[in-house]
């Protein structure tokens, strides 16, 4: 079947680490991706990482997927308080056209 | 450029009305999409072009009408809609089920 979960809500101070965590079904995805999306706008996709690979680090972000246990989380270094949105993870899924999505992460940075 | 330019960002219209959404990218995909989006939940797919002919819709009422008049454009026409169609609307583009790039949104009120 195919699944996305996600944690709802997740707080961190300024300056700290936010790791945000998503689990996945579907065995067959291509890509996985995280998007962020602020309130009032569309989604941004902040970064992917073909199923293959296991790690992928872009400036602040750092993602690390576990096919094995369809494990997908976001290491964001120095969190600033432009970084307060809603994450969602996504997976494709290979020979169509869907994308699925998690329930998405509010990420909340206090000053 | 991978950017999804869509129109227009807010529409407030009367449930007898008939109104459009457009979208526009210039990436060169051939895969083109249509979401809808409520307010603190996952982006739900409605509509999915590929090489400007449908390929997939999912359901979706028929107050709700999708047109592809080229590779770059994506239209959603809107007719005699309820209430509970308002939303974030939202269009995306990929090349193929690849990485998908997804516009700022139509934010849809239906009075």
């Amino acid at each position: 079947g195919e699944d996305v979960e996600q944690s709802l809500f997740l707080s961190v101070r300024e300056g700290d680490s936010s790791v945000i965590n998503c689990t996945y079904t579907d065995s067959s995805s291509t890509y996985l991706y995280w998007y962020k999306q602020e309130p009032g706008a569309g989604l941004q996709l902040l970064t992917y990482i073909f199923s293959n690979m296991d790690m992928k680090q872009d400036q602040r972000l750092t993602v690390l997927l576990n096919k094995k246990d369809k494990h997908l989380s976001l290491r964001i270094a120095d969190t600033q308080t432009g970084d307060s949105a809603i994450y969602f993870c996504a997976e494709s899924i290979e020979g169509t056209y869907k994308y699925i999505f998690g329930t998405g992460t509010r990420l909340k940075v206090l000053a | 450029d991978t950017e999804v330019t869509q129109t227009p960002k807010h529409l407030v219209m009367g449930m007898t009305n008939k109104k459009s959404l457009k979208c526009e990218q210039h990436m060169g995909h051939r895969a083109m999409y249509w979401y809808k989006q409520k307010a603190k939940k996952p982006p739900e797919l409605m509509f999915v072009y590929s090489y400007e002919k449908l390929s997939i819709n999912e359901s979706v009422p028929s107050r709700f009408s999708p047109e592809c008049p080229n590779s770059s454009l994506l239209n959603l026409h809107l007719h005699a809609l309820q209430p509970e169609d308002s939303a974030l609307y939202l269009c995306a583009s990929s090349q193929d089920g690849g990485v998908a790039f997804f516009g700022q949104g139509t934010r849809l009120t239906v009075v």
